[in-house]
């Protein structure tokens, strides 16, 4: 069965303080994972797409890696403005229409 | 661009009631969705239409109905309310399906609905 599991659910950082978060899948076959950021009472946004073991996308102080196995959101220098829930999400390869798989999330807070 | 538009915001259903949550977005995208959050879980698939004339059901389908008569409007409807299907609902939307690096989806604010 395919699977996303995200750790940790919460982290408190202090400003400047970088981390990373993790996302971990079971999958028939990637097709491609997401990452979404949420804040309180609103949609999730779109961050990054990776689809292939090794690569890399950046964005600010936001960074997504992508191994065969797992994904990680690296936060480096995070600003207060940095805390929402992070989403991980998978999509299987011969998956229709981009239905994906979503995890629990991880929500970040960054303390100033 | 308003993007994807959802309404309402907030709803209170008694069990038993009916009621309809409406989508549309404004980026002529042909593919829709409507997903479940509920608290610890992630989110999870509906229903979902690939364009007009065509939906399809997704992960948990069991109580609810889609149409799909226009580009632009995905409504969901919650027939006999329970307390199980008291949650976050969100829909979202994409036009590109096919180059992977391209997708992503566009999501609404969201209709948070309790039922009573």
């Amino acid at each position: 069965e395919d699977q996303v599991t995200q750790s940790p659910e919460a982290l408190r950082l202090q400003e400047g303080e970088s981390s990373s978060l993790n996302c971990s899948y079971t999958v028939s076959g990637l097709r491609g994972l997401f990452w979404y950021r949420q804040d309180p009472g609103k949609g999730p946004e779109f961050l990054f797409t990776l689809y292939s073991a090794g690569e890399e996308k950046e964005k600010e102080r936001l960074k997504a890696t992508l191994t065969k196995k797992e994904s990680f959101l690296h936060i480096t220098a995070p600003k207060p403005e940095d805390s929402a829930t992070y989403l991980c999400a998978v999509q299987a390869r011969g998956g229709a229409t981009n239905k994906l798989i979503f995890g629990t999330g991880t929500l970040l807070a960054v303390q100033p | 661009n308003a993007g994807v538009t959802q309404t309402p915001k907030f709803r209170i259903l008694k069990i038993g009631q009916s009621m309809t949550l409406q989508c549309a977005q404004d980026m002529n995208h042909n593919y829709m969705y409507w997903y479940r959050q509920d608290p610890g879980m992630g989110l999870k698939l509906i229903y979902y239409s690939v364009g007009a004339g065509i939906t399809d059901k997704g992960e948990v389908p069991n109580g609810y109905n889609v149409s799909r008569s226009t580009t632009e409007d995905f409504p969901l409807r919650l027939e006999l309310a329970a307390p199980s299907q008291t949650s976050v609902y969100f829909c979202a939307s994409t036009g590109r399906v096919g180059d992977v690096t391209n997708e992503k989806l566009f999501f609404g604010s969201g209709t948070q609905l309790s039922v009573l």
